[in-house]
């Protein structure tokens, strides 16, 4: 079954700092891969999704993550982060068959310190 | 429209009461999803629609009834919960295929039903 792995429960980054959120795939052929985030008390907001196409995505608020086959990574950055950016982001997957909804990795929390 | 409206936001209800939740689309949607999440755990899939009939139930207990009147509508029937079924429920929808013909594309979720079960 296709899953992702995300490496560290909880970021810190102060603001105007680099974030760089980690999500490793397991799959052996490239599934598809997703970045979401959620506000405390709100739903799931889809960031950017990557399907085979370009290798570096961009997303919305500024966010972009690049595929990379070599390291069945689909890391998740942003330039300079905004207080605004302090959510959970929780990387997903679909297999590239389709045929198996979203996955979900156990998120990371981003903390953004003024 | 690219919105998944979720009624009601919050519910609090008792283990011998019978309530619903309910999740209306209007983006043609073809696929419906229902998630529960758990504080501070990763949303879980519990059912799929797909074109109106149950494609998927992820082995979720009885007391929980899920329903698709059409396309654009999806409830949650709930009857004789647990405290432990406290939690977040969160509907999604995503088209039915992507041009590449993938099944499940990305979903959209609406904003979730925060359930208290007393």
């Amino acid at each position: 079954a296709q899953s992702v792995t995300q490496l560290g429960s909880h970021v810190s980054v102060s603001e105007g700092a680099l974030v760089l959120l980690r999500c490793n795939y397991s799959s052996s052929v490239p599934p598809y891969l997703f970045w979401y985030v959620q506000y405390p008390n709100q739903g799931l907001q889809l960031l950017l999704k990557y399907t085979s196409a370009a290798t570096l995505v961009k997303g919305i608020n500024g966010f972009e993550a690049e595929f990379k086959k070599s390291e069945t990574s689909f890391h998740l950055t942003k330039p300079s982060a905004h207080m605004s950016d302090a959510a959970e982001y929780f990387c997903a997957v679909i297999s590239n068959s389709g045929n198996t909804p979203l996955v979900f990795g156990k998120g990371t929390r981003l903390s953004v310190i003024a | 429209d690219t919105e998944v409206t979720q009624t009601p936001k919050h519910l609090v209800m008792g283990m011998t009461n019978k309530k619903s939740l309910k999740c209306e689309q209007h983006m043609g949607h073809r696929a419906m999803y229902w998630y529960k999440q758990k504080a501070k755990k990763p949303p879980e899939l519990m059912f799929v629609y797909s074109y109106e009939k149950l494609s998927i139930n992820e082995s979720v207990p009885s007391r929980f009834s899920p329903e698709c009147p059409n396309s654009s509508l999806l409830n949650l029937h709930l009857h004789a919960l647990q405290p432990e079924d406290s939690a977040l429920y969160l509907c999604a929808s995503s088209q039915d295929r992507d041009p590449e013909g993938a099944l499940y594309t990305e979903a959209f979720f609406g904003q979730g039903t925060r359930l208290t079960v007393v």
